[in-house]
Parts: C-alpha cells; sequence; structure tokens
C-alpha cells in the first residue's frame, strides 16, 4: 500500500517524442519532489514544489518540465530526451519541503529509445 | 560535494542470518533515515532517527544514530528471503533541509 502512485510504471520513447509521467500522493502533503535515478548511482534530485510553487530546480535540463497543477498532483513533461535519460524517475511526498520525512512513489522505468 | 557512503555495498548471507550495515557522513546529520527499494519499485521508508544516540525498532529492524552524529547503522535480525532488496540511508542536506542526500547503498541477497 503507497500514498504516492505513480503513472505509467513503465514507458518507452523515442527522442523525438513528447511524453508525460504523472504523480499523484494521497497523504495530504503539502510538498512534491521529483528524482532520477541511474544504475548505480545515488538518487538525484530534479524539481521540489511546496504548495504548487516550484522552490528548487536542480539544474535539470530544460528538456525536463514539471507541472504541479495543485498540491495533490505534479506532472514531469518530456520531449526531445536523450538515451542517456534512461532511468527509474520517482517521485516522492513530504508534509512540508522543510526537513520532513519523503514518501516515495513506485517510480517510473523509462527507457529513450 | 556531500556524500553518504554505504558499507558493504553487498552481501549475500544465508536466510536466518543476522545483518549489519552502516553509513557513514563528513559532515553532522540530524535526521537518519533508512529506506528499502525493492528491485522495480520506489524506496520504502523503514525506520527514521532524530536524535544523537538513538536507537529505533521496525520488527527485525533496528537502526540507531550514532553519537558522532556521522554515522547510522542498521541491523536486520533472522533474515527472510523477502529482506532483499536496497537499504539505503538518507538524510537532509546540511545546507538545505530539503535536500535529501542518498547513500550508495547496499545491495543485500539472501540465499535460501
Amino acid at each position: 500500500e503507497t500514498g504516492v502512485t505513480q503513472t505509467p510504471r513503465h514507458l518507452v520513447m523515442g527522442m523525438t517524442n513528447k511524453k508525460s509521467l504523472k504523480c499523484e500522493q494521497h497523504l495530504g502533503h503539502n510538498a512534491m519532489y521529483w528524482y532520477k535515478q541511474s544504475a548505480k548511482k545515488p538518487l538525484e534530485l530534479m524539481f521540489v514544489y511546496s504548495l504548487e510553487e516550484r522552490v528548487e530546480n536542480n539544474s535539470v535540463p530544460s528538456r525536463f518540465s514539471p507541472e504541479c497543477p495543485n498540491s495533490s498532483h505534479l506532472f514531469l513533461h518530456l520531449h526531445t530526451l536523450q538515451p542517456e535519460d534512461s532511468a527509474l524517475y520517482l517521485c516522492a511526498s513530504s508534509q512540508d519541503f522543510e526537513g520532513d520525512t519523503q514518501y516515495f512513489g513506485p517510480g517510473t522505468r523509462l527507457t529513450v529509445l | 560535494g556531500q556524500q553518504l557512503n554505504q558499507s558493504p555495498q553487498s552481501m549475500f548471507i544465508q536466510e536466518g542470518e543476522d545483518v549489519s550495515m552502516n553509513c557513514t557522513s563528513s559532515s553532522i546529520f540530524n535526521t537518519w533515515l533508512w529506506y528499502k527499494q525493492d528491485p522495480g519499485e520506489g524506496p520504502v521508508l523503514l525506520i527514521a532517527l532524530y536524535k544523537a544516540g538513538e536507537l529505533t525498532s521496525n520488527g527485525r529492524l533496528t537502526a540507531q544514530f550514532g553519537t558522532t552524529r556521522k554515522d547510522s547503522f542498521l541491523n536486520i535480525s533472522a533474515s527472510i528471503p523477502s529482506d532483499v532488496g536496497i537499504y539505503f540511508c538518507a538524510g537532509p542536506h546540511p545546507s538545505g533541509t530539503y535536500k535529501y542526500i542518498f547513500g550508495t547503498g547496499t545491495r543485500l541477497k539472501v540465499l535460501a
């Protein structure tokens, strides 16, 4: 059972495609996060939203575009990705963004051909 | 940059054995978290530690917040096959509380 859901769980896309990843949290949290997890590397923070406002863009290329329409939903829009962008993309949420414990979704396994 | 080093990187154990792993930092942390990640899934929080010296259990898992605040330990007693996975330590970055730093992970495999 998880309070954070992500769809799709798997995605294969070409470099010219446009796709979106969706995250939804059912925990009543105010902060949401996108992480990238590549093989044999620690989790990399990409974006942080608090109360629907972006508070962090961790030097992420513009081909990744986040959107947070409300405190329960977070999207990651993808366009013109590169093969090296293939990874597990994880969404997380926390009560507030200042040090609260983060809870993760199951992730979207992305493969860019 | 700030890094959390976990040891061992991987381990193979027999079912029923106890497991110990640790996480070390060059900086002081005020919170230590331990997560487990199953293959193809997101990390699941196991234990959170908020005070130096704190010892907290969750079933067969026990974690300790090191007294120097630069390390933490996770023990699993009487391992079972479903303990297989990657165990990560994590904590808020010393310079920004919402920026979590994750360890490199300890990959555990249990032989039945």
